[in-house]
């Protein structure tokens, strides 16, 4: 079955540097989360997008922006790199959560950021 | 939003069933109890979630106590794959919306 496909896996940059992680959900899943997972703690959530608008907000910092395109994938830009916005970024998708009902979240495997 | 409470860690032997207890004395009416798990460098994975009834998937079961105050994640038998830090997570529109909030979770260690 298709998994969530999270690019790139790995991604080097110097403080100050922009960088862009790209996020492909499982087909015909129109829900995208963003969580960040520092060194030794467990995933923070940042940001969602339902039907290319977005859904909720959590603790995104305001160099961090994202967005959802037509064909449902999401990339988050990071401005201004930090040493502490080293970490693990997880993208999950989930159907629609329209109806009341919410559905499951599936992971992609990740994209490991260091800032040197 | 409602917190959950769970063990910090938690220990099984190979083939032996694990339950895995979580507190969540202030959940609300509309909250799903939702199960995740996350094996070390891997994103975390989808296990088990309900709302008032207990639940069975192939993974796991579910027993939801009858207040809902608290709630079990049971592997039937665990196996070496099953260690990994598993996640209590209550998730409703009218308290956090569809997010997910990560808390602490258990690590469980399986002993061949």
């Amino acid at each position: 079955a298709a998994g969530v496909i999270q690019s790139p896996r790995h991604l080097i940059k110097e403080k100050r540097e922009t960088a862009t992680l790209k996020c492909y959900p499982i087909p015909r899943h129109d829900t995208v989360y963003w969580y960040q997972q520092g060194p030794g703690q467990d995933p923070q959530f940042l940001i969602s997008f339902y039907e290319k608008m977005q859904s909720d907000k959590g603790s995104i910092p305001d160099r961090f922006s994202a967005q959802q395109f037509s064909d449902y994938h999401s990339e988050l830009n990071m401005s201004s790199l930090e040493l502490g916005d080293s970490a693990l970024y997880f993208c999950a998708s989930s159907p629609a959560t329209a109806g009341g009902f919410i559905y499951e979240q599936y992971f992609g495997p990740g994209t490991r950021l260091t800032v040197t | 939003d409602a917190k959950t409470t769970q063990p910090n860690s938690m220990e099984s032997n190979e083939e032996e069933p694990v339950h895995l207890p979580c507190n969540h004395s202030t959940i609300s009416g509309t909250d799903y109890i939702h199960w995740y798990r996350q094996l070390p460098s891997q994103g975390p994975e989808y296990v088990i979630h309900g709302l008032t009834s207990n639940v069975n998937n192939r993974m796991a079961s579910l027993a939801i106590a009858e207040d809902r105050k608290s709630s079990t994640l049971i592997l039937h038998r665990a196996t070496l794959r099953d260690a990994a830090v598993y996640y209590c997570i209550l998730v409703g529109w009218e308290t956090s919306g569809s997010r997910l909030t990560f808390g602490e979770g258990t690590q469980l260690t399986v002993n061949p």
